[in-house]
């Protein structure tokens, strides 16, 4: 089966600084790539993905990035801001498969920004 | 807001109790997923239901039994737990139960087994 490991396990920045998180994968099948960003008291929100088929995806401060032939792909966050500490998972899925929602998920990787 | 809405918030069970943990979305998704948040661990999937059907059973013990009545609505029963079951349980939905829709989760359920 598809196995994830994420690191750091902790990250801690100061606010403006860039923070990235790292994500290897083992299913070279696996082709859906999402982040999620879990605040305290709160269930993992979805923040962006990536679809194999490409190789870098932005939305404002948050990009992915996905090396297929290494097997890894980052979050890169820019200008962080305190609002954005919080845990951040990734997660990987063979979408061509029948495994209804089987993400498998990274380990979490919490995140601090300091003002 | 979501569009998950998990109840209780809050539970604490002794070992020979039996609850239920609900969840409810009402962002007309098909597809629902009950997960098991522990401390220092992945999130771990435990039962997935495509249109009421239950597709997954990731060899979750029989102390949970999940329930899914329609779309909208999804049940996890929870009878003689153990210590170790306490967690962070989390329920999901996506819009239909193809593998890459996105999920959305609920905040979750806090639960300690004394």
């Amino acid at each position: 089966g598809e196995n994830v490991e994420q690191h750091p396990s902790t990250l801690s920045v100061q606010e403006g600084d860039s923070a990235v998180i790292k994500c290897t994968y083992s299913d070279s099948a696996s082709n859906y790539f999402p982040w999620y960003k879990q605040e305290l008291g709160k269930g993992p929100q979805l923040i962006i993905d990536i679809r194999s088929n490409v190789g870098e995806k932005k939305d404002q401060r948050i990009a992915v990035t996905l090396n297929k032939t290494a097997k890894h792909f980052s979050l890169h966050i820019t200008e962080t801001q305190p609002e954005d500490s919080a845990v951040y998972f990734c997660a990987a899925l063979n979408a061509g498969g029948t495994s209804y929602g089987k993400l498998t998920f990274g380990q979490g990787t919490i995140l601090t920004v300091h003002p | 807001e979501t569009g998950v809405t998990q109840t209780p918030r809050h539970l604490v069970m002794g070992m020979t109790n039996k609850k239920s943990l609900k969840c409810e979305q009402h962002l007309g998704h098909n597809a629902m997923y009950w997960y098991k948040q522990s401390a220092k661990k992945p999130l771990e999937l435990m039962f997935v239901y495509n249109f009421k059907e239950q597709t997954e059973n990731n060899s979750v013990p029989s102390r949970f039994s999940p329930e899914c009545p329609n779309s909208s609505h999804l049940f996890l029963h929870l009878h003689t737990l153990q210590p170790e079951d306490s967690a962070l349980y989390l329920c999901a939905s996506s819009r239909s139960g193809t593998a890459n829709s996105p999920l959305h989760f609920g905040n979750g359920t806090r639960l300690t087994v004394t």
